[in-house]
């Protein structure tokens, strides 16, 4: 069965930083893609970006490109999203994702909540 | 960067067929993936590459995709599958590859 855990709620101040983890059992980020999903407050989902572990590329959405990176450990099987310059408008609940690649997801974790407030 | 469209919002009664929609150019031409969330849920797949289904989803759930529309079709609409739905792409064809999703559609049950 496959499980991806994530860490624990956060609340950070503005232009501060933020780690999310995702532990996945079931499956091996090195063979599966991860992704990374956020839902703001009254808004839908917005993908943020992923990693593809053949050949070990990273794709970013546009809007995060230059502050968010996404990296994978394999020897703990955990992923990690880092989203830097935070502001007010970053608060959201983000979620991890895997599948075979970044076509679709089949796993996903359960959600952690970031809020960010001075 | 490509753009999908869903309607806001659907209402159906218990045991009826819902309809949910999801506008893209051509998006015929590409593979269309559903998520079911519920408040406070993960999402979860209910329909990928247009029209299959993944284990443990019910043959309830079904897709479609021609020409400039995508569809899941909900029959005999249960409360429980109220809900939001996401209509999900690869957009390959932009300067800037990525997932692309569309703005969702809150299906109510009556």
């Amino acid at each position: 069965q496959v499980q991806l855990v994530q860490s624990g709620a956060e609340v950070k101040k503005p232009g501060s930083s933020v780690k999310v983890s995702c532990k996945a059992s079931g499956v091996t980020f090195s063979n599966y893609a991860v992704t990374w999903v956020r839902r703001t407050p009254g808004q839908g989902l917005e993908w943020m970006g992923g990693l593809i572990p053949f050949p070990g590329t990273t794709n970013y959405a546009q809007k995060f490109q230059g502050r968010v990176t996404i990296t994978t450990d394999e020897s703990t099987n955990t992923a990690y999203m880092e989203l830097s310059s935070l502001r007010s408008e970053d608060t959201a609940l983000y979620y991890c994702g895997s599948g075979w690649d970044l076509n679709y997801f089949d796993y996903w974790g359960q959600g952690t909540l970031v809020t960010v407030s001075s | 960067s490509y753009v999908l469209t869903q309607t806001p919002s659907v209402s159906v009664a218990p045991g009826q067929t819902a309809r949910i929609t999801c506008g893209g150019n051509s998006i015929g031409s590409i593979h269309v993936h559903w998520y079911q969330q519920k408040p406070g849920q993960a999402p979860v797949l209910v329909v990928y590459d247009d029209s299959d289904r993944p284990s443990g989803i019910p043959e309830r759930f079904s897709g479609s995709n021609s020409g400039n529309t995508a569809t899941l079709t909900i029959t005999r609409v249960e409360a429980g599958d109220e809900a939001d739905y996401y209509c999900q792409v690869w957009d390959s064809g932009s300067d800037h590859p990525g997932v692309v999703f569309g703005g969702g559609t809150k299906l109510t049950v009556l």
